[in-house]
C-alpha cells in the first residue's frame, strides 16, 4: 500500500525566504507524485507533478520540487515567499497501474504555510 | 474551459437523512473521483468512476454510493446521515484513465450533520 508522510504540520517563514515543505512516499515502485494547494474554502488547486521524466519539476506560482528516489522524497521548494503562498499544501501519490489505482491519490495529512510579513 | 464543478456548495442535513451531492467534470474528462476531507482523518478517496462503471472504491460503509452518467455528469448519495459525516466532498476529474494524469478538483460541498 501507498502512504505519504508530510512533516511538519505547520510552517512559518518570513516573506521573501525560502519555502520548504518536506514529503516523503512509501510505495513499492516509484509512483506519480502530485503536490496541491488549498486556500481557505476552496477545493485543490494543482501546483506541479513528477511522472518519471525530469526529477526536478518546475510548477506553478514559483514553486519547484525534486523527485529523489533513493530517500522517497519529494520535497516542495520556493525561493522567495510570498504572502499570497499562505495555504494547505498536500502532496499526494498516485500508483502507476490500473486496478486498485484507478483514480485514487493517496494525500499526506497537510501542511499549512504561514508567511509572515 | 470551464473547471470542475459542484452543486450545492453548501448543505445542512439532520442525522438519519440521505444527501446527494453532484458533480460536473472540466469537458472531455471522463474520470471522475470523490474524496472526504475532515480535519481528523484529511482527505479520504471514496471512489472513482470512469465512463458510467466504478472502477476503485475506498473503504467506506456501503451507505456511501455513487454513479456516474452518460455525460461524465457524477453524483454521491450518502444515506442515514451520522454526525460523523459532515465533511467537505471534493470530486475531482481525470483527463484519461492512466494514474499519471493529474486530477482536477471542484470548490467542494460543505455538509454539515447535525
Amino acid at each position: 500500500a501507498q502512504s505519504v508522510t508530510q512533516l511538519g504540520s505547520h510552517v512559518s517563514v518570513s516573506e521573501g525566504a525560502l519555502v520548504l515543505l518536506r514529503c516523503n512516499y512509501s510505495s513499492s515502485v516509484p509512483p506519480y507524485l502530485f503536490w496541491y494547494v488549498q486556500y481557505p474554502n476552496q477545493g485543490l488547486q494543482l501546483l506541479l507533478k513528477y511522472t518519471s521524466a525530469a526529477t526536478l519539476v518546475k510548477g506553478i506560482n514559483g514553486f519547484e520540487a525534486e523527485f529523489k528516489k533513493s530517500e522517497t522524497s519529494f520535497h516542495l521548494t520556493k525561493p522567495s515567499a510570498h504572502m499570497s503562498d499562505a495555504a494547505e499544501y498536500f502532496c499526494a501519490v498516485s500508483a502507476r497501474a490500473g486496478g486498485t489505482s484507478y483514480g485514487k491519490l493517496t494525500f499526506g495529512q497537510g501542511t499549512i504555510l504561514t508567511v509572515h510579513p | 474551459k470551464a473547471g470542475v464543478t459542484q452543486t450545492p456548495r453548501y448543505l445542512i442535513k439532520t442525522r438519519g437523512q440521505q444527501v446527494t451531492l453532484s458533480c460536473s467534470p472540466i469537458s472531455g474528462h471522463r474520470s471522475v473521483s470523490w474524496y472526504q476531507q475532515t480535519p481528523g482523518q484529511g482527505l479520504q478517496f471514496l471512489f472513482e468512476y470512469f465512463s458510467e462503471t466504478q472502477r476503485n472504491k475506498g473503504n467506506f460503509p456501503g451507505r456511501f454510493s455513487g454513479r456516474q452518467f452518460s455525460n461524465s455528469r457524477s453524483e454521491m448519495n450518502v444515506s442515514t446521515l451520522e454526525l460523523g459525516d459532515s465533511a467537505l466532498y471534493l470530486c475531482a476529474s481525470s483527463q484519461t484513465n492512466g494514474g499519471s494524469y493529474e486530477q482536477y478538483f471542484g470548490p467542494g460541498t460543505r455538509l454539515t450533520v447535525t
